[in-house]
């Protein structure tokens, strides 16, 4: 039974517009939630995170929402470049504990 | 060299083959992982060492031997694979267990069992 889950394998995006990924999970002890992207040929590389305990994280482009009632986030790229096309894993930890990961959505930012 | 490193990044081997994954981290954690990643599916994690020591062997058959040296070095030996053991296969380190979300990766080891 998937704990984390990426329901959408793909998504296509005009250059300039906004990216929005999503990610659901079951296990309400999850505390701790991140974004990993991830490139061809490379390592997932940490994005942005986020704690239970707020409902919004934002970095430059990135901003990561949390609706703890639904159990969903979602990871808005904002403007999205070509750059940013690649792989991206949702991921969760409880207490600190071992991350589980989503199956991950691709995205691809069309110029 | 910095981070997380793998070698070799590809590797093809027989199903009676002996072959070895390495994973270096210069990164000063205490914590490293093995996961394993298929076509369509998530991150699976296969093993932890936390100070040198295995802390938790997700169900993981035996024809995976992980090894620590050190804290800097894991290895993943390999032994009478089967073809569906082919995967991506990732190596993470993190500061230390207790914060084993906050995990740098390496660029992983594509292997093909033939």
């Amino acid at each position: 039974d998937q704990q984390v889950k990426q329901n959408s394998p793909s998504l296509s995006v005009q250059e300039g517009r906004i990216s929005i990924l999503n990610c659901d999970y079951t296990n309400s002890m999850f505390d701790y939630f991140l974004w990993y992207k991830k490139y061809p040929a490379e390592g997932p590389t940490f994005l942005i995170s986020i704690s239970s305990i707020k409902d919004k994280n934002e970095d430059g482009r990135f901003t990561v929402f949390l609706n703890k009632s639904a159990k969903h986030l979602s990871l808005h790229i904002v403007p999205s470049q070509p750059g940013d096309s690649a792989v991206y894993f949702c991921a969760a930890s409880a207490e600190g504990g071992k991350l589980t990961f989503g199956t991950g959505t691709r995205l691809t930012i069309i110029p | 060299e910095t981070g997380v490193t793998q070698t070799p990044r590809h590797l093809v081997m027989g199903m009676t083959n002996k072959k070895s994954l390495k994973c270096e981290q210069h990164l000063g954690h205490n914590a490293m992982y093995w996961y394993k990643q298929s076509a369509k599916k998530p991150l699976e994690l296969m093993f932890v060492y936390s100070l040198e020591e295995r802390v938790e062997n997700n169900s993981v058959p035996s024809r995976f031997s992980p090894e620590c040296p050190n804290s800097s070095h894991l290895f993943l030996h390999l032994h009478t694979l089967q073809p569906e053991d082919s995967a991506l296969y990732l190596c993470a380190s993190s500061v230390g267990q207790g914060k084993s979300y906050e995990q740098y990766f390496g660029p992983g080891t594509r292997l093909t069992v033939t």
